[in-house]
């Protein structure tokens, strides 16, 4: 079965670097999105990785696909206040039947001033 | 410019009494979903519609209904609402096929009494 797996807690001070992990189990996924959640409030999409690239750099993010261990990182380079919140990564499959992502728990992520 | 709307933001009914809540989408989007999050949790497919094709999840309670009356709206009925109903509800869109990238509204927040 697939199975998404993130640590549930970060703590960094501002002006760090922020790296969050995610591992997941589904070889075959296509897509591998990070999704951002500010309290009350809906998913908004960061970035996203096709499954044939190892590395994505967007701005402050950069997002590191290691495909043989399974495991998505994401790095905030800089790391602002405005920055708190829960971070999800999710999977998308290929294949017939469900169009689900599969979903983290996320990680809550907390910038010390 | 919101590409996700969703209403109410928030949401308190009592026990027992249908409510029902509202999406719609400015993308044109082929595929729209519900989803529930419950209080530090990932967010669960309920079910998705591919144009007028409903698709529901095989755990979804029969109690969660949905209908999509046109490309741009969705609304999400519960018709009797319990205790443990109590979410926010995410609704999304996607362009078309497996593994396009979901765009989130920002979410109602629904509190049963």
């Amino acid at each position: 079965g697939e199975d998404v797996e993130q640590s549930l807690f970060l703590s960094v001070r501002e002006g760090d670097s922020s790296v969050i992990n995610c591992t997941y189990t589904d070889s075959s996924s296509t897509y591998l999105y990070w999704y951002k959640q500010e309290p009350g409030a809906g998913l908004q999409l960061l970035t996203y990785i096709f499954s044939n690239m190892d590395m994505k750099q967007d701005q402050r993010l950069t997002v590191l696909l290691n495909k043989k261990d399974k495991h998505l990182s994401l790095r905030i380079a800089d790391t602002q206040t405005g920055d708190s919140a829960i971070y999800f990564c999710a999977e998308s499959p290929p294949g017939a039947g469900s169009y689900q992502l599969t979903f983290g728990k996320g990680t809550k992520l907390s910038v010390i001033p | 410019d919101a590409m996700v709307i969703q209403n109410p933001r928030y949401q308190v009914t009592q026990f027992g009494k249908p409510v029902t809540l509202s999406c719609s989408q400015t993308l044109n989007h082929n595929v729209m979903y519900w989803y529930q999050q419950k209080s530090s949790q990932a967010p669960k497919l309920l079910f998705h519609y591919y144009d007028k094709d409903f698709n529901n999840e095989a755990d979804t309670p029969d109690n969660f209904q949905s209908r999509r009356p046109n490309t741009s709206f969705c609304f999400l009925d519960i018709r009797s609402p319990g205790l443990g109903d109590t979410a926010m509800y995410l609704c999304a869109t996607s362009r078309a096929s497996r593994g396009d990238t979901q765009y989130f509204g920002p979410g109602t927040r629904l509190t049963v009494l």
